[in-house]
């Protein structure tokens, strides 16, 4: 089956830790995204990438870094600079040809020991 | 920049009610305009999109159109069901490719048996 994988589903920071959410597709995408959500409000963009080895701030860039070594792969890491990281995070992807249409990862749950 | 702006939540209705989500835009071109769901604990799933004023998105029983002269595009359905409780997305596309998506809050549904 066609999709995108998120892990771990949950993941537990303790105080200045980097931690590294994976995202994994297999829809052949040139397109990936990552988006932070918090009760309440809608999704943030945090980075997103439109082709292998390039990607771009979104705008909430600040505290996260991302590679894009592989076209499958689009690895957030979150790193001890992000003071409030408790969230749910969501990866997407999407093809040029795709009608501007992103498909979403299950997400995965970040909370802070 | 471009935004979206959607009715608060939650919206509490009976089995079989007439649903309607209130959804308008700001935005400086023609962008494409989705409406996605979010059910408890997983990411979001396309519900339905519409690429151009006056054209009618429609899946599962929902449908909105794209009304450039109220830049608005509600979600309307006409019986709801208990199934359908979950968190509705509005966003449109903005970007030099269209392809970064501006979501709104979400506002959540929940249906009583």
């Amino acid at each position: 089956d066609g999709g995108i994988t998120q892990s771990p589903k949950y993941l537990f920071r303790k105080e200045g830790q980097n931690v590294t959410l994976s995202c994994e597709q297999n829809l052949n995408h040139d397109a990936m995204y990552w988006y932070r959500q918090d009760p309440g409000q809608g999704l943030r963009l945090i980075y997103y990438s439109q082709i292998v080895n390039d990607f771009q701030k979104g705008d909430i860039a600040e505290g996260y870094s991302v590679s894009r070594e592989k076209k499958e792969s689009f690895p957030l890491t979150v790193t001890s600079a992000q003071k409030n990281p408790t969230a749910f995070y969501l990866c997407a992807s999407s093809s040029p040809g795709g009608k501007n249409i992103q498909y979403f990862g299950a997400g995965t749950r970040l909370s802070v020991l | 920049g471009d935004s979206v702006t959607q009715m608060e939540g939650p919206v509490t209705l009976s089995e079989e009610a007439f649903l309607t989500i209130n959804c308008t835009y700001t935005a400086t071109g023609y962008p494409s305009l989705f409406w996605y769901v979010q059910y408890p604990g997983e990411g979001l799933q396309l519900l339905l999109k519409a690429t151009k004023a006056d054209d009618k998105g429609s899946n599962k029983g929902f449908e909105a159109t794209y009304r450039k002269e109220t830049t608005s595009f509600h979600l309307e359905k006409g019986s709801v069901q208990v199934s359908d409780s979950a968190v509705y997305f509005c966003a449109l596309s903005e970007g030099e490719y269209g392809n970064k998506l501006v979501f709104g809050a979400g506002t959540i549904l929940r249906v009583k048996s």
